[in-house]
């Protein structure tokens, strides 16, 4: 069984950082990109950055591109989101997600974490 | 960046009755879309990995069409379960963009 399990949220100064962490079980993670999503409370979902497999290409959404940065260990089948100068509209839950296919330009995802908060408030 | 657009914004059905939800990308897209529902308190989940290709487990009163710019998410006979939000997803272009998604609430 797929598990995705986020951690590193919490609340956070304007203008701070924070490490998202996502630890991964249940498939060989080293074969499949990985992704972050967002969902600011009571909106829609937002895209934010993802990783290929071996971690060589990244791709990142307009918002956070400079900001935010992903990673991946495939040694500790972990993924992360380093998060900088973090503003109000920051605010969200932060989802981890698999590729729903290992090696593909088809850029969908089978499996979510429960997600982490990321509260930006002074 | 492909604008996704989901109509309507809520949808007040009964159980039982069927829903239609649509989705509209700014610019064709083929058919590289895909559905998610997402339920208060939950993480999404993957409905439709392709306009018309049911995700592992899903009920078969689940149905998809559409390509270009144009798809469309049926659900047949809505059970209780069915009470969610829907997004589609866009994996055309970069970025990847998700509507804004459609509630599904009981009528």
């Amino acid at each position: 069984e797929v598990q995705l399990m986020e951690s590193g949220g919490g609340l956070v100064q304007p203008g701070g950082s924070l490490r998202l962490s996502c630890a991964a079980s249940g498939f060989t993670f080293s074969n499949y990109g990985m992704s972050w999503v967002r969902q600011a409370p009571g909106k829609g979902l937002e895209w934010v950055a993802i990783i290929s497999s071996s971690g060589g290409t990244t791709y990142y959404a307009d918002s956070v591109r400079g900001r935010f940065t992903i990673s991946r260990d495939n040694s500790k089948n972990t993924v992360y989101l380093q998060i900088n100068s973090l503003r109000a509209e920051d605010t969200a839950v932060y989802y981890c997600a698999k590729k729903g296919i290992a090696v593909s330009n088809n850029h969908w995802f089978d499996s979510w974490g429960q997600g982490t908060l990321v509260t930006v408030s002074s | 960046e492909i604008v996704m657009t989901q109509s309507p914004a809520t949808l007040s059905v009964s159980p039982g009755e069927r829903a239609t939800l649509s989705c509209r990308a700014s610019q064709s897209i083929s058919s590289n879309l895909v559905w998610y529902q997402q339920k208060p308190g939950q993480a999404p989940r993957l409905l439709m990995d392709g306009p018309s290709t049911r995700a592992t487990g899903i009920p078969a009163r689940f149905t998809g069409s559409g390509s270009g710019t144009e798809f469309t998410l049926t659900i047949s006979s809505l059970q209780s379960e069915d009470f969610a939000v829907y997004y589609c997803q866009q994996y055309n272009n970069w970025p990847l963009t998700f509507g804004g998604g459609t509630k599904v609430e009981i009528k």
